[in-house]
């Protein structure tokens, strides 16, 4: 059964630095992964989607990878700003059923 | 606009009393799907539909019902719903799955207090 992990469940970071956050997935067989964004109480914002066949995807400040022979993926945002302060989910597409599975966020917090 | 509705965002309701939660999409997808989120689990999903009258379980489906008739609409259907059920709802659609290009698009959420 395909279960996804963020890890660090929360991350604090002073404004202006660069940082990464962790996805992880445990069967590689994916159609593809998908980045959001969650702000508190509200719904959810896509932010990149890379298909099982990319390596990369950009925009803006931000940058996701994936290597699905190792199963992570990793979204890396530049010159971090007090609004990128919010909860950042990913969630894979398993081609093996039509299920789609979110990890359960990493909550971050930038210092102004 | 490209969207995905949800009505009502907000629902207070008493133990046993059948509600819907309505959730309409303007895209042609043919994906929908149902999640709900609580905190420390994270996003769940409930129920997922293929196509018009293709319906399946997600990881929480037990006390919960979908339909699908029309491509646009996937309305979630609470028979008699419980406390347990007290949660952040949001409904979901995207292109049908088999393609990598199936970016999922969410509705705002609602939530519902079962007392």
């Amino acid at each position: 059964k395909q279960e996804v992990t963020q890890i660090p469940a929360a991350l604090s970071v002073p404004e202006g630095e660069n940082l990464v956050l962790n996805c992880s997935f445990t069967d590689s067989a994916i159609y593809n992964l998908q980045w959001f964004r969650q702000d508190p109480g509200k719904g959810l914002t896509s932010l990149l989607l890379i298909q099982s066949s990319q390596r990369e995807q950009t925009s803006g400040r931000l940058n996701a990878s994936l290597d699905k022979s190792s199963g992570r993926s990793t979204l890396y945002i530049a010159a971090s700003q007090p609004g990128d302060s919010a909860t950042y989910l990913c969630a894979v597409r398993p081609i093996r059923d039509d299920k789609i599975i979110f990890g359960k966020g990493t909550r971050l917090h930038i210092l102004p | 606009e490209a969207q995905v509705t949800q009505n009502p965002r907000y629902l207070i309701t008493v133990t046993g009393k059948k509600l819907t939660v309505t959730c309409s999409q303007n895209m042609n997808h043919e994906y929908m799907s149902w999640y709900r989120q609580d905190p420390g689990l994270g996003l769940r999903q409930i129920y997922y539909s293929m196509n018009v009258e293709v319906t399946d379980k997600g990881d929480v489906p037990e006390g919960y019902k979908v339909s699908r008739k029309e491509k646009r609409n996937f309305p979630l259907i609470l028979e008699s719903p419980s406390p347990n059920q007290t949660s952040l709802y949001f409904c979901a659609s995207s292109l049908a799955s088999g393609t990598g290009h199936n970016e999922q698009f969410f509705g705002p959420g609602t939530r519902l207090t079962v007392l």
